[in-house]
């Protein structure tokens, strides 16, 4: 079947510095990512939108500056949160969409919790 | 506007019952897909279900169906049989069929608790 692992599951970091996370699909070819922010009131955000060989593409308020995102295959992504401050925490989920078969369906981890002290 | 509410915030039953738990949406497409997620208290996303707003068959996938009423734009997942580990906040979401494909747009959850 369909997994998506993500990792680390959590970090703390300190005020101000950075927290990196991978993606990483297994059982299918993942050629679009989607890396979502989950906030502490269970609300979803959309942070960008990454296609293997297409240019990533920010939401509003998610910049490359502060979130740069890499998708070298079809099997992996990573994500950088830089400069991590209180508002930045939050559970973030890698979704990963199948190219084949169920290609309209999202496939998610556990996501990499990110704790900011 | 894109929007998906899920109206109950939570729902508690015994186990071996069915539940039913809401879902509407808006949206200006003719075609979209509708999804169901559960949230485990790890923190995990587990797709469950989906169905294309063009079949007019209702999902199911082993304990789980959905109750499609396109007209009212409506999505409910019902849960028969219910087991302890069924616990977890169960999400609905959207997405578009034009634009991109990865968007989706997600409901507030609705947590269930399941009882011995």
């Amino acid at each position: 079947g369909a997994l998506v692992y993500q990792y680390p599951r959590r970090t703390i970091c300190k005020s101000g510095t950075s927290m990196r996370m991978e993606c990483q699909a297994v059982g299918f070819q993942a050629t679009s990512v989607a890396w979502y922010r989950q906030s502490p009131q269970k609300t979803f955000e959309l942070i960008a939108l990454s296609t293997v060989n297409s240019a990533i593409k920010y939401e509003q308020n998610f910049t490359q500056e502060k979130f740069p995102i890499s998708h070298p295959n079809l099997s992996f992504s990573s994500m950088t949160v830089l400069n991590a401050y209180l508002e930045d925490r939050g559970l973030y989920l890698c979704g990963a969409r199948d190219s084949q078969g169920a290609g309209n369906t999202l496939y998610f981890g556990e996501g990499s919790r990110l704790i900011v002290v | 506007a894109q929007k998906v509410t899920q109206t109950q915030t939570s729902i508690s039953v015994v186990e071996k019952t069915t539940v039913t738990m809401d879902c509407v949406y808006e949206t200006r497409d003719s075609s979209y897909f509708l999804f169901w997620y559960k949230q485990t208290a790890s923190g995990e996303i587990v797709f469950l279900i989906r169905q294309d707003s063009y079949k007019k068959e209702n999902a199911t996938v082993g304990h789980y169906s959905l109750n499609f009423q396109k007209p009212k734009s409506s999505i409910g997942l019902i849960i028969t049989a219910t087991q302890i580990e069924d616990s977890a906040v169960y999400f609905c979401a959207m997405r578009e069929r034009v634009g991109d494909n990865s968007k989706l747009i997600w409901g507030l959850g609705t947590s269930l608790v399941v009882n011995p």
